[in-house]
């Protein structure tokens, strides 16, 4: 199994809404991303989880809350988000292997959009 | 700032030929660097990647080219087939698995 899984696939949220994207892989891998993709740019780092344990939060305001339950499941809170967070986000994971070799694969994204 | 650029928003190449994409990158502690190709509605699908100790990887009809001292990486793909077409970023990484992507380039493949 090579697969990122994220549901749903598009979410259409209200400003004062709370929702939850969820993001599963089962390849072992004991690193988790979440990136946020607007139109006609790059993927934007948000957090990384590596064994678990958040490593690096790119400065992302707290309406976005990241947890990692275990090691293959990953989800993503939002809450009071604005029209702005309107965007594709992505999930991916990697093996955490050795230094230089660690490649990432990607989830197909959730589309969200906020009202 | 944009770490890692991409400068050709597009290419077209006709099929059969070789297609170049370039990236160029400003951080010289990045140590690892991937190429992905992207089709609208999907995630990104890695395609193949290359260790700041090495200079070349192959992979089939793809090569990634690594020049340090520029600061500069391509991928070749040859020879190019229609159902290359799509949008291919380049990403480098920091120690700490912070990956930064460039902006893409959408390839199209002429038949």
């Amino acid at each position: 199994d090579t697969e990122v899984t994220q549901t749903p696939k598009h979410l259409v949220m209200g400003m004062t809404n709370k929702k939850s994207l969820k993001c599963e892989q089962h390849m072992g891998h004991r690193a988790m991303y979440w990136y946020k993709q607007k139109a006609k740019k790059p993927p934007e780092l948000m957090f990384v989880y590596s064994y678990e344990k958040l490593s690096i939060n790119e400065s992302v305001p707290s309406r976005f809350s990241p947890e990692c339950p275990n090691s293959s499941l990953l989800n993503l809170h939002l809450h009071a988000l604005q029209p702005e967070d309107s965007a594709l986000y992505l999930c991916a994971s990697s093996p955490l292997g050795l230094a230089g070799t660690d490649t990432q694969y990607f989830g197909p994204g959730t589309r969200l959009t906020v009202l | 700032d944009q770490q890692v650029k991409q400068n050709s928003p597009s290419l077209s190449v006709q099929e059969g030929r070789i297609s170049i994409l370039n990236c160029d990158y400003t951080n010289s502690m990045f140590d690892y660097f991937l190429w992905y190709k992207k089709y609208p509605a999907e995630g990104p699908t890695f395609l193949i990647s290359i260790s700041s100790i090495k200079d070349k990887n192959e992979d089939g009809r793809f090569t990634v080219f690594l020049n340090k001292s520029a600061k500069h990486l391509s991928l070749h793909i040859v020879p190019s087939q229609p159902g290359d077409s799509a949008v291919y970023f380049c990403a480098a990484r920091l120690t700490g698995n912070q990956f930064y992507f460039g902006t893409g380039t959408s390839l199209t493949v002429i038949p």
